[in-house]
């Protein structure tokens, strides 16, 4: 079955400061998608990448940069230069079919980040 | 444009009152999908529907109720609710061109719908 774990539940910067949110995945699957979302206090889920199984290419915008490792099932997200508008909790998701036909996002418990002015 | 709109965007409702969430996309999307999401917890699939059927209920008790009148429209009628059913409500939609397995695209959420049982 699939699982993600986003071992970090709080963390705190301040204003400026480089901060990378943790993910690792787990999955029967050869293919499959990886994907995060923002979720700012006013509730909405902001897509923010999405990545698949065989692009194992880092990604970068902007301030963003993702870091997508298979040999250590990994898919890291790290903010450069953070900004008092990233705080929010910062959810890692997976998309496989290794239990059946169709799939569902699998969540991680998502990352609180607070960044301090 | 990737917007999914929904509403209301808060609603409070005794545990013997009708009531229904709205959500709309006009992306052309074939898959749209409501979720539950308590407080300090990731969402839960609640259900899917692609081509404006029923692919997946994940168990959901029959005080909820999903309708999907056409590609572009979703509802999730209330009826005899809980006070443990308060929570943030969010519909999502995904392209999911024919021949793409359900679950392949990006899922787009709309702001969700703040319920609260009494």
């Amino acid at each position: 079955a699939q699982k993600v774990t986003q071992a970090q539940t709080e963390i705190s910067v301040v204003e400026k400061e480089d901060v990378t949110l943790d993910c690792v995945y787990e999955t029967r699957d050869t293919t499959y998608y990886l994907f995060w979302y923002k979720q700012p206090p006013s509730g909405e889920l902001v897509f923010l990448i999405r990545r698949n199984s065989f692009d194992e290419q880092n990604e970068i915008s902007g301030r963003y940069s993702w870091n997508f490792q298979k040999s250590t099932s990994s898919f890291n997200f790290t903010i450069t230069a953070s900004q008092v508008v990233d705080s929010a909790v910062y959810f890692c998701a997976l998309s496989a079919w290794d239990t059946g036909a169709n799939s569902k996002l699998t969540f991680g418990k998502g990352i609180t980040l607070s960044v301090r002015p | 444009d990737t917007e999914v709109t929904q509403t209301p965007k808060h609603l409070v409702m005794g545990m013997t009152n009708k009531k229904s969430l709205k959500c709309e996309q006009h992306m052309g999307h074939r898959a749209m999908y409501w979720y539950k999401q308590k407080a300090k917890k990731p969402p839960e699939l609640m259900f899917v529907y692609s081509y404006e059927k029923l692919s997946i209920n994940e168990s959901v008790p029959s005080r909820f109720s999903p309708e999907c009148p056409n590609s572009s429209l979703l509802n999730l009628h209330l009826h005899a609710l809980q006070p443990e059913d308060s929570a943030l409500y969010l519909c999502a939609s995904s392209q999911e061109k024919g021949g793409t397995s359900l679950g392949a695209d990006t899922q787009y959420f709309g702001p969700g719908t703040r319920l609260t049982v009494l």
